[in-house]
């Protein structure tokens, strides 16, 4: 069975700081592996997503994370924070089963960003 | 393009209460998925839809949970009696199947907030 492991349910940054949002995964499979956010009171919105061409990956908003097979990570990083980044973050694992493609989803991490 | 649709954003029942809760994807999204989110919690897979077939249940409460979809575009979700337990967002999402040129990314709606008091 698939699952993530996100480490930190709350993570402070200072305005302008390094973002780092951890996330493990378990797949029994080669996986699809997604970040995404959610806004208070709002769906979640993908981030960006690895589906197996390069392991660096760019999404929207300056954010990036790379997979490292070897690790079982897909780590989340933006260079520096904003405070509209504050926000609930996850990261999610999907198996590649053709037609029967299923998100599971970690626990989130709330950012919070200090002005 | 049209987003993932649902409705009500907001409702407050009582225990034993039933409630309903409808969704429209986005179109041409054959996979349609309801996912519960606890406060502080990520979101739970209920159920996933495939056209107007049931791809996986395991985790719907089948006691008091239904859903269905039955033209295979819109779909509803129930529950009845509703628990204090179930107070939470409700959330759909549609995909296009891989197989059909999707990419893996699921669409979601902007949510039903359900309070059971």
């Amino acid at each position: 069975a698939q699952s993530v492991t996100q480490l930190g349910s709350h993570v402070s940054v200072s305005e302008g700081a390094l973002v780092l949002l951890r996330c493990n995964y378990s797949s029994s499979v080669p996986p699809y592996l997604f970040w995404y956010v959610q806004y208070p009171n709002q769906g979640l919105q993908l981030l960006l997503k690895y589906t197996s061409a390069a392991t660096l990956v760019k999404g929207i908003n300056g954010f990036e994370a790379e997979f490292k097979k070897s690790e079982t990570s897909f780590h989340l990083t933006k260079p520096s924070a904003h405070m509209s980044d504050a926000a609930e973050y996850f990261c999610a694992v999907s198996e590649r089963h053709f037609g029967n493609e299923k998100l599971t989803f970690g626990t989130g991490t709330r950012l919070t960003i200090i002005p | 393009e049209a987003g993932v649709a649902q409705s009500p954003r907001y409702k407050i029942i009582e225990k034993r209460q039933s409630v309903a809760f409808w969704c429209n994807p986005i179109s041409g999204h054959a996979t349609l998925y309801w996912y519960q989110q606890i406060l502080g919690q990520g979101p739970k897979l209920l159920i996933q839809f495939q056209n107007n077939g049931v791809v996986d249940d395991s985790q719907l409460p089948k006691d008091r949970f239904s859903a269905e979809r039955l033209k295979g575009v819109d779909s509803t979700l129930k529950i009845q009696p509703a628990k204090l337990e179930d107070s939470a967002v409700y959330l759909c999402a549609s995909s296009r199947p891989m197989a059909l040129g999707g990419t893996g990314e699921l669409f979601f709606g902007e949510g039903s907030r359900l309070t059971v008091l």
